[in-house]
């Protein structure tokens, strides 16, 4: 069965304090993404990849930053945490799909993070 | 550019009733236009999508969507709700060349 693995479901920081959000995926999909998800907002994309060491920025890049050092694994960082980066995080795969970005976007379970 | 609007943020049905959610797109492209479902506590799962083959796209437990080019839509409908359909429903289009666009989702709330 595919799988896309969201390391933390629940986490609480501080304000100021660093966070890693790992997501990794047993699908050996190329890309990969980044959302935030708040209530009547839907999704936002902040980060997506399309291969290891690539990264492009979505629609709400500012705050974050992310690492793909290998093909499965997709890191959302958080330098800095603020209270308005109170949200749940989605991280999503998908194979390239013909042509680009047609590919179904396989999900992970979320990781809800408070920041106090 | 591409934006999609889903009309209606909460849509409350009897069970057995007529599920309809709605959802308008813009692309200055042939665009590729999903319906993602996210039921509680788990993330987003495809319940079908169009990609310019047939207008009329069945998709799982019953759901189908008819794409409409003239009337820029692709409303979501199912004949006959299951308390299991509770969730929120999430429309989504992409071109093909950029990333997908969501809409901001509608909670569908079912009765019995």
């Amino acid at each position: 069965d595919v799988k896309v693995t969201q390391s933390s479901r629940y986490l609480v920081k501080r304000t100021g304090e660093k966070v890693f959000l790992e997501c990794v995926q047993d699908m050996d999909h190329e890309n990969m993404f980044w959302y935030r998800q708040d209530p009547g907002l839907g999704l936002r994309l902040i980060y997506f990849s399309y291969d290891v060491k690539m990264k492009e920025k979505g629609d709400i890049p500012e705050g974050y930053s992310v690492s793909r050092e290998k093909k499965e694994r997709f890191s959302l960082i958080l330098e800095s945490a603020s209270t308005n980066q109170t949200s749940m995080y989605l991280c999503a795969s998908s194979s390239p799909g013909s042509p680009p970005n047609t590919g179904e976007l396989f999900f992970g379970e979320g990781s809800r993070l408070t920041v106090l | 550019a591409q934006s999609v609007t889903q009309l209606g943020s909460h849509v409350s049905v009897s069970e057995g009733a007529l599920v309809l959610l709605r959802c308008n797109y813009s692309s200055s492209v042939p665009p590729y236009l999903f319906w993602y479902v996210q039921y509680p506590n788990q993330g987003l799962q495809l319940l079908l999508k169009y990609t310019s083959a047939a207008t009329l796209v069945k998709g799982i437990n019953d759901f189908e969507a008819e794409f409409k080019k003239s009337e820029t839509s692709f409303h979501l409908t199912k004949p006959s709700a299951h308390m299991s359909d509770a969730a929120e429903y999430f429309c989504a289009v992409g071109s093909g060349y950029s990333t997908l666009t969501f809409g901001k989702g509608t909670m569908l709330l079912v009765s019995p």
